[in-house]
C-alpha cells in the first residue's frame, strides 16, 4: 500500500452535477497530481498542485479545478458533468526535490455520470 | 504534444511463455517509468530508468531504457498467472518536473494456466 487514500471510492452522479473528491497524500510527499482514467485507456494529466497552487495542467477544461490544503491534502472539483467524464480519478503523491520523482498513486474514485 | 505510445496492445500468453511490451515517445524522455495495473485497480510503480542504455531487472522482469532515451521494453520471463494486468510506461510531459506523466495507452497481459 502507497499511503495515498482517496474517498469516495464509487460515485454516480448525473449529467450537469459537480462533485468533489479527495484525497489524502502520503506522508512526507508535497505535490499532488490529478489522473483521469477511461475505460481501457491510460491516466491522463489533468493538473497538480504544490504548496497549495496549481502546478501544470493537462487538456482538460476549466470545469475542473481543484485545491491543495496545508497538509497537502487535495480536492479535484468537476462542474457540469458530462457522460464522458465517466472514469477512474487517480490522485498520485511526490516529492518535489530532485526531478525524476517517483508517484504513489491512490486507489481511485470510480465516477458514473448518467 | 508528447506522445508515448505501447504495442501491442494485448498480449495472450500461455504461462511459461516470455512477453515483452514495447514503448516509444515521440520527445527524448529525462527518465522512464513502469507501472503495473491489475484488473480493478490502479496503477502500482515498478521502476524507473534514468540513463542511456540502461538496463535493470527485477525477478523475472527485465526493462531496458534506449540509447536515445525515446524508448524502452519491459520483458518477463516464463510468464506466470500473477502477472495478469495492464502494463504502462510513462514518461515526464515535455518540459515539465518528471512528476506530471504522460502515459502510454498500456499492453494488457493475459495468462492462461
Amino acid at each position: 500500500e502507497t499511503g495515498v487514500t482517496q474517498s469516495p471510492t464509487h460515485l454516480i452522479k448525473t449529467r450537469g452535477q459537480q462533485v468533489t473528491l479527495r484525497c489524502s497524500s502520503q506522508s512526507g510527499h508535497n505535490t499532488v497530481s490529478w489522473y483521469q482514467q477511461a475505460l481501457g485507456q491510460g491516466p491522463q494529466f489533468i493538473f497538480q498542485y504544490y504548496r497549495e497552487e496549481e502546478n501544470g495542467r493537462g487538456n482538460f477544461p476549466p470545469r475542473f479545478s481543484g485545491l491543495q490544503f496545508p497538509n497537502y491534502s487535495s480536492e479535484l472539483n468537476v462542474n457540469a458533468l458530462e457522460l464522458d467524464d465517466s472514469a477512474l480519478y487517480l490522485c498520485a503523491s511526490s516529492l518535489v526535490g530532485w526531478y525524476q520523482e517517483t508517484q504513489y498513486f491512490g486507489p481511485g474514485t470510480r465516477l458514473l455520470v448518467l | 504534444g508528447q506522445q508515448v505510445m505501447q504495442i501491442p496492445q494485448y498480449q495472450h500468453v500461455q504461462e511459461g511463455e516470455d512477453f515483452t511490451t514495447y514503448c516509444n515517445s515521440s520527445t527524448t524522455l529525462s527518465n522512464i517509468q513502469w507501472y503495473k495495473q491489475r484488473p480493478g485497480g490502479h496503477p502500482v510503480f515498478l521502476i524507473q530508468l534514468v540513463k542511456s542504455g540502461e538496463v535493470k531487472k527485477q525477478k523475472r522482469l527485465t526493462f531496458q531504457f534506449g540509447e536515445a532515451k525515446k524508448n524502452s521494453s519491459l520483458h518477463i520471463t516464463a510468464t506466470q498467472t500473477t502477472d495478469v494486468g495492464t502494463y504502462f510506461c510513462a514518461g515526464p510531459g515535455h518540459g515539465s518536473s518528471g512528476s506530471r506523466l504522460t502515459f502510454g495507452e498500456g499492453t494488457q497481459l493475459t495468462v492462461n494456466p
